[in-house]
């Protein structure tokens, strides 16, 4: 089973502030195939990014994401309120697929 | 637009079964692989089954192989998870997700609400 261990746990900036999450695989991702989701509370997790770096349909370009083999970085230029949630990577490529234990923005 | 509707959870004692079904609509479901994660606030999300396109090939977490059974219907666009020998740990919110493409092993691009499963003595 592939172990993704994502970092920091939290996060706290104020809006306007680039963030910078990490997530970190027990071994390399085969065709980069890691994706980033975003949860706000009481809501559905949402697909951000895909294939590593591909934004999803209706994402904002304040989201981008980077990184291969098992090393991945999702990073957001300039947040905006709605920003502050809980983002989880997660690799499906290999069964079983797995995800990490999710990074907390928090408004500072 | 996508639409994910899960119904079926419930109340049950462990050793119990359920099933949980989820409503599609939206989009052509027999083009599209299925999922069903869940979630705990001690664990976040925790990937539990998957099924492709046809029903075919199954995928399994080893915390619940030879307990759940995935399955679908294209008649009804409808996903169904088959929970037997429900544990304790089973408690968790369970949500419906749509895979991108007609095989498992691409990214979920739509997720359903969720529905509570609690499994208590």
């Amino acid at each position: 089973e592939i172990v993704l261990t994502q970092s920091p746990g939290a996060l706290s900036l104020p809006p306007g502030e680039r963030a910078t999450l990490s997530c970190r695989a027990s071994q390399s991702l085969s065709s980069s195939q890691l994706a980033w989701h975003q949860q706000r509370p009481g809501q559905a997790p949402r697909l951000l990014i895909y294939g590593a770096s591909i934004r999803a349909s209706g994402i904002p370009d304040r989201f981008s994401g980077s990184g291969s083999g098992a090393d991945f970085t999702l990073t957001i230029s300039r947040l905006e309120p709605e920003d502050f949630a809980v983002y989880y990577c997660h690799q499906y490529g290999s069964s079983p697929h797995t995800f990490g234990q999710g990074t907390k923005l928090e408004l500072k | 637009e996508v639409q994910l509707v899960e119904s079926g959870g419930s109340v049950v004692r462990p050793g119990a079964s359920l099933r949980l079904s989820c409503a599609a609509s939206g989009f052509d479901f027999d083009g599209y692989a299925m999922s069903w994660v869940r979630q705990t606030p001690e664990k976040g999300l925790e990937w539990v089954s998957a099924i492709n396109w046809n029903g075919g090939s199954r995928a399994y977490a080893e915390s619940v192989k030879g307990r759940f059974t995935i399955s679908r219907e294209s008649a009804k666009s409808s996903l169904y998870l088959q929970m037997n020998s429900l544990r304790a740990e089973d408690t968790a919110l369970y949500l419906c997700a749509r895979q991108g493409s007609s095989g498992y092993y691409s990214s979920i691009d739509s997720w359903g609400q969720g529905i509570l499963v609690t499994v208590s003595s």
